[in-house]
């Protein structure tokens, strides 16, 4: 168990639709990232937040957005549904910002029909 | 960030020691060695990492070479537990900058598969 908890484990949606995926970090992080991982990407960085500021962003779509809320739990908000998007969804949280040592999530697998 | 070359399998059993190399001819001199594993489909695990020197935690062995161009993850009794992808990250360490963020870019990793 790393201490990160993201809810839910598993959502089916429909194409079109607009789902929320929750993580909350090992007390005491203050970082929180976000990673796709679909059959044919591997494992694709998205997002990472430190203490409420964005700090980095990789390939994140703009159908998605996500934001650190104040007591550091984060959400990510994809919107706009469509097949490919189909994905195990990772948060990983760490004490600093710089670090290489993160801690993840079991993942929120979703899956749009 | 540089990039990793890793066999796409490999073979151990159980008992065994099991010797996972990484290929990492364009690394830079600030940039650290990370190694992680995945359990199938379950969040990835942080193993260990080391800049130059060998590093060993209670999990694994981490072997960098002088020129540190490649690295050996060494499990020195691997189980059947120890099945999964393991993946060689290659990160440049940003102390001090308060702007640039961070991020692990996976690669496709080796899939250990531990033998009974």
């Amino acid at each position: 168990d790393s201490g990160v908890t993201q809810t839910p484990k598993h959502l089916i949606t429909a194409t079109g639709q607009r789902v929320t995926l929750r993580c909350s970090p090992r007390s005491g992080d203050l970082s929180v990232y976000w990673y796709q991982q679909s059959l044919d990407q591997g494992l694709q960085f998205l997002i990472q937040y430190y203490n409420g500021e964005e700090r980095a962003k990789g390939n994140i779509l703009e159908r998605f957005s996500a934001q650190q809320f104040p007591d550091l739990h984060s959400e990510l908000n994809l919107s706009s549904l469509e097949l490919g998007d189909s994905a195990l969804y990772f948060c990983a949280s760490s004490v600093h910002q710089y670090t290489g040592e993160l801690f993840f999530g079991e993942g929120s697998r979703l899956t749009v029909l | 960030d540089a990039k990793t070359t890793q066999p796409p399998s490999m073979d151990c059993a159980e008992g065994r020691a099991a010797n996972l190399p990484c290929n990492h001819s364009t690394i830079s001199g600030n940039e650290y060695v990370y190694w992680y594993r995945q359990i199938h489909s379950q969040g990835p695990q942080y193993i260990i990492h080391g800049l130059k020197n060998n590093e060993t935690n209670e999990m694994a062995s981490l072997i960098i070479t002088e020129d540190r161009k490649s690295s050996t993850l060494i499990l020195p009794h691997a189980t059947l537990r120890d099945t999964a992808v393991y993946y060689c990250i290659v990160r440049v360490a940003r102390v001090g900058e308060e702007t640039s963020g961070s991020r692990l870019t996976f690669g496709e990793g080796t899939q250990l598969t531990v033998n009974p």
